[in-house]
């Protein structure tokens, strides 16, 4: 199927700093979204972008659809210890069906 | 996570049992997505559903995985004669028939199994 490359694959990182990771694919998506895993819990969806070009952002996180629609980044601007966790890219391909990145595993220190 | 339900939360089978998982997705959505998770690692397409029909299953593998979503009902996804292997977290996700459109799935808490 159509995979997804995600990274990086973890960071480490100081509270206050800026946080960028983003997925690529040889492959073009109609929709890209990306959530975030807690330990023991199901992915929660965190933003969903629609269109080619589309920047979206949710509080201190901006997203982004790339332009080929074959790629999105994920920013989250001064981060937070809650913000640790594992953050999945997914794309949608046109009959529905979604792929995810491998995520990437986010630490912050306080 | 609102909506998609999922059960059992965590499941324990002996070697060569059989396991079932159930997801109910949320209300109004026709299509199910299924998807593995190994220790450690992301989250891996399994299968692809909506009322009736697999749309895809190629992540699935072909000997002693089988997964449906009858008319009525949950969708279940049924592992035959586990294995050790087959300890993962299996997330149910759902999203609304629209197609061609601007579509989110949404993810349910995940079935833990554990094959001892």
């Amino acid at each position: 199927g159509q995979q997804l490359n995600q990274s990086p694959q973890s960071m480490f990182i100081q509270e206050g700093e800026d946080v960028s990771m983003n997925c690529t694919s040889s492959s073009i998506f109609n929709t890209w979204l990306w959530y975030k895993q807690d330990p023991g819990e199901g992915p929660v969806l965190l933003i969903a972008l629609y269109k080619a070009g589309e920047l979206t952002s949710n509080g201190r996180l901006t997203a982004q659809f790339g332009i080929t629609r074959k790629d999105s980044f994920l920013n989250i601007s001064a981060s937070i210890p809650s913000d640790v966790g594992i953050y999945f890219c997914a794309g949608q391909l046109r009959n529905n069906d979604m792929r995810f990145g491998a995520g990437t595993r986010l630490t912050v220190k306080p | 996570n609102a909506g998609v339900m999922q059960n059992p939360r965590h499941l324990v089978r002996r070697r060569g049992q059989e396991a079932r998982l159930r997801c109910s997705p949320m209300k109004g959505h026709s299509h199910v997505y299924w998807y593995r998770q190994l220790p450690e690692e992301g989250l891996k397409f399994m299968v692809y559903l909506q009322k009736e029909n697999i749309i895809d299953e190629s992540g699935m593998p072909k000997e002693r995985f089988s997964a449906e979503f009858p008319k009525e009902g949950p969708s279940i996804l049924r592992i035959q004669q586990v294995v050790r292997g087959d300890s993962a977290a299996y997330f149910c996700a759902s999203s609304p028939s629209v197609r061609n459109s601007g579509n989110t799935i949404y993810f349910g808490e995940g079935s833990w199994l554990t094959v001892v």
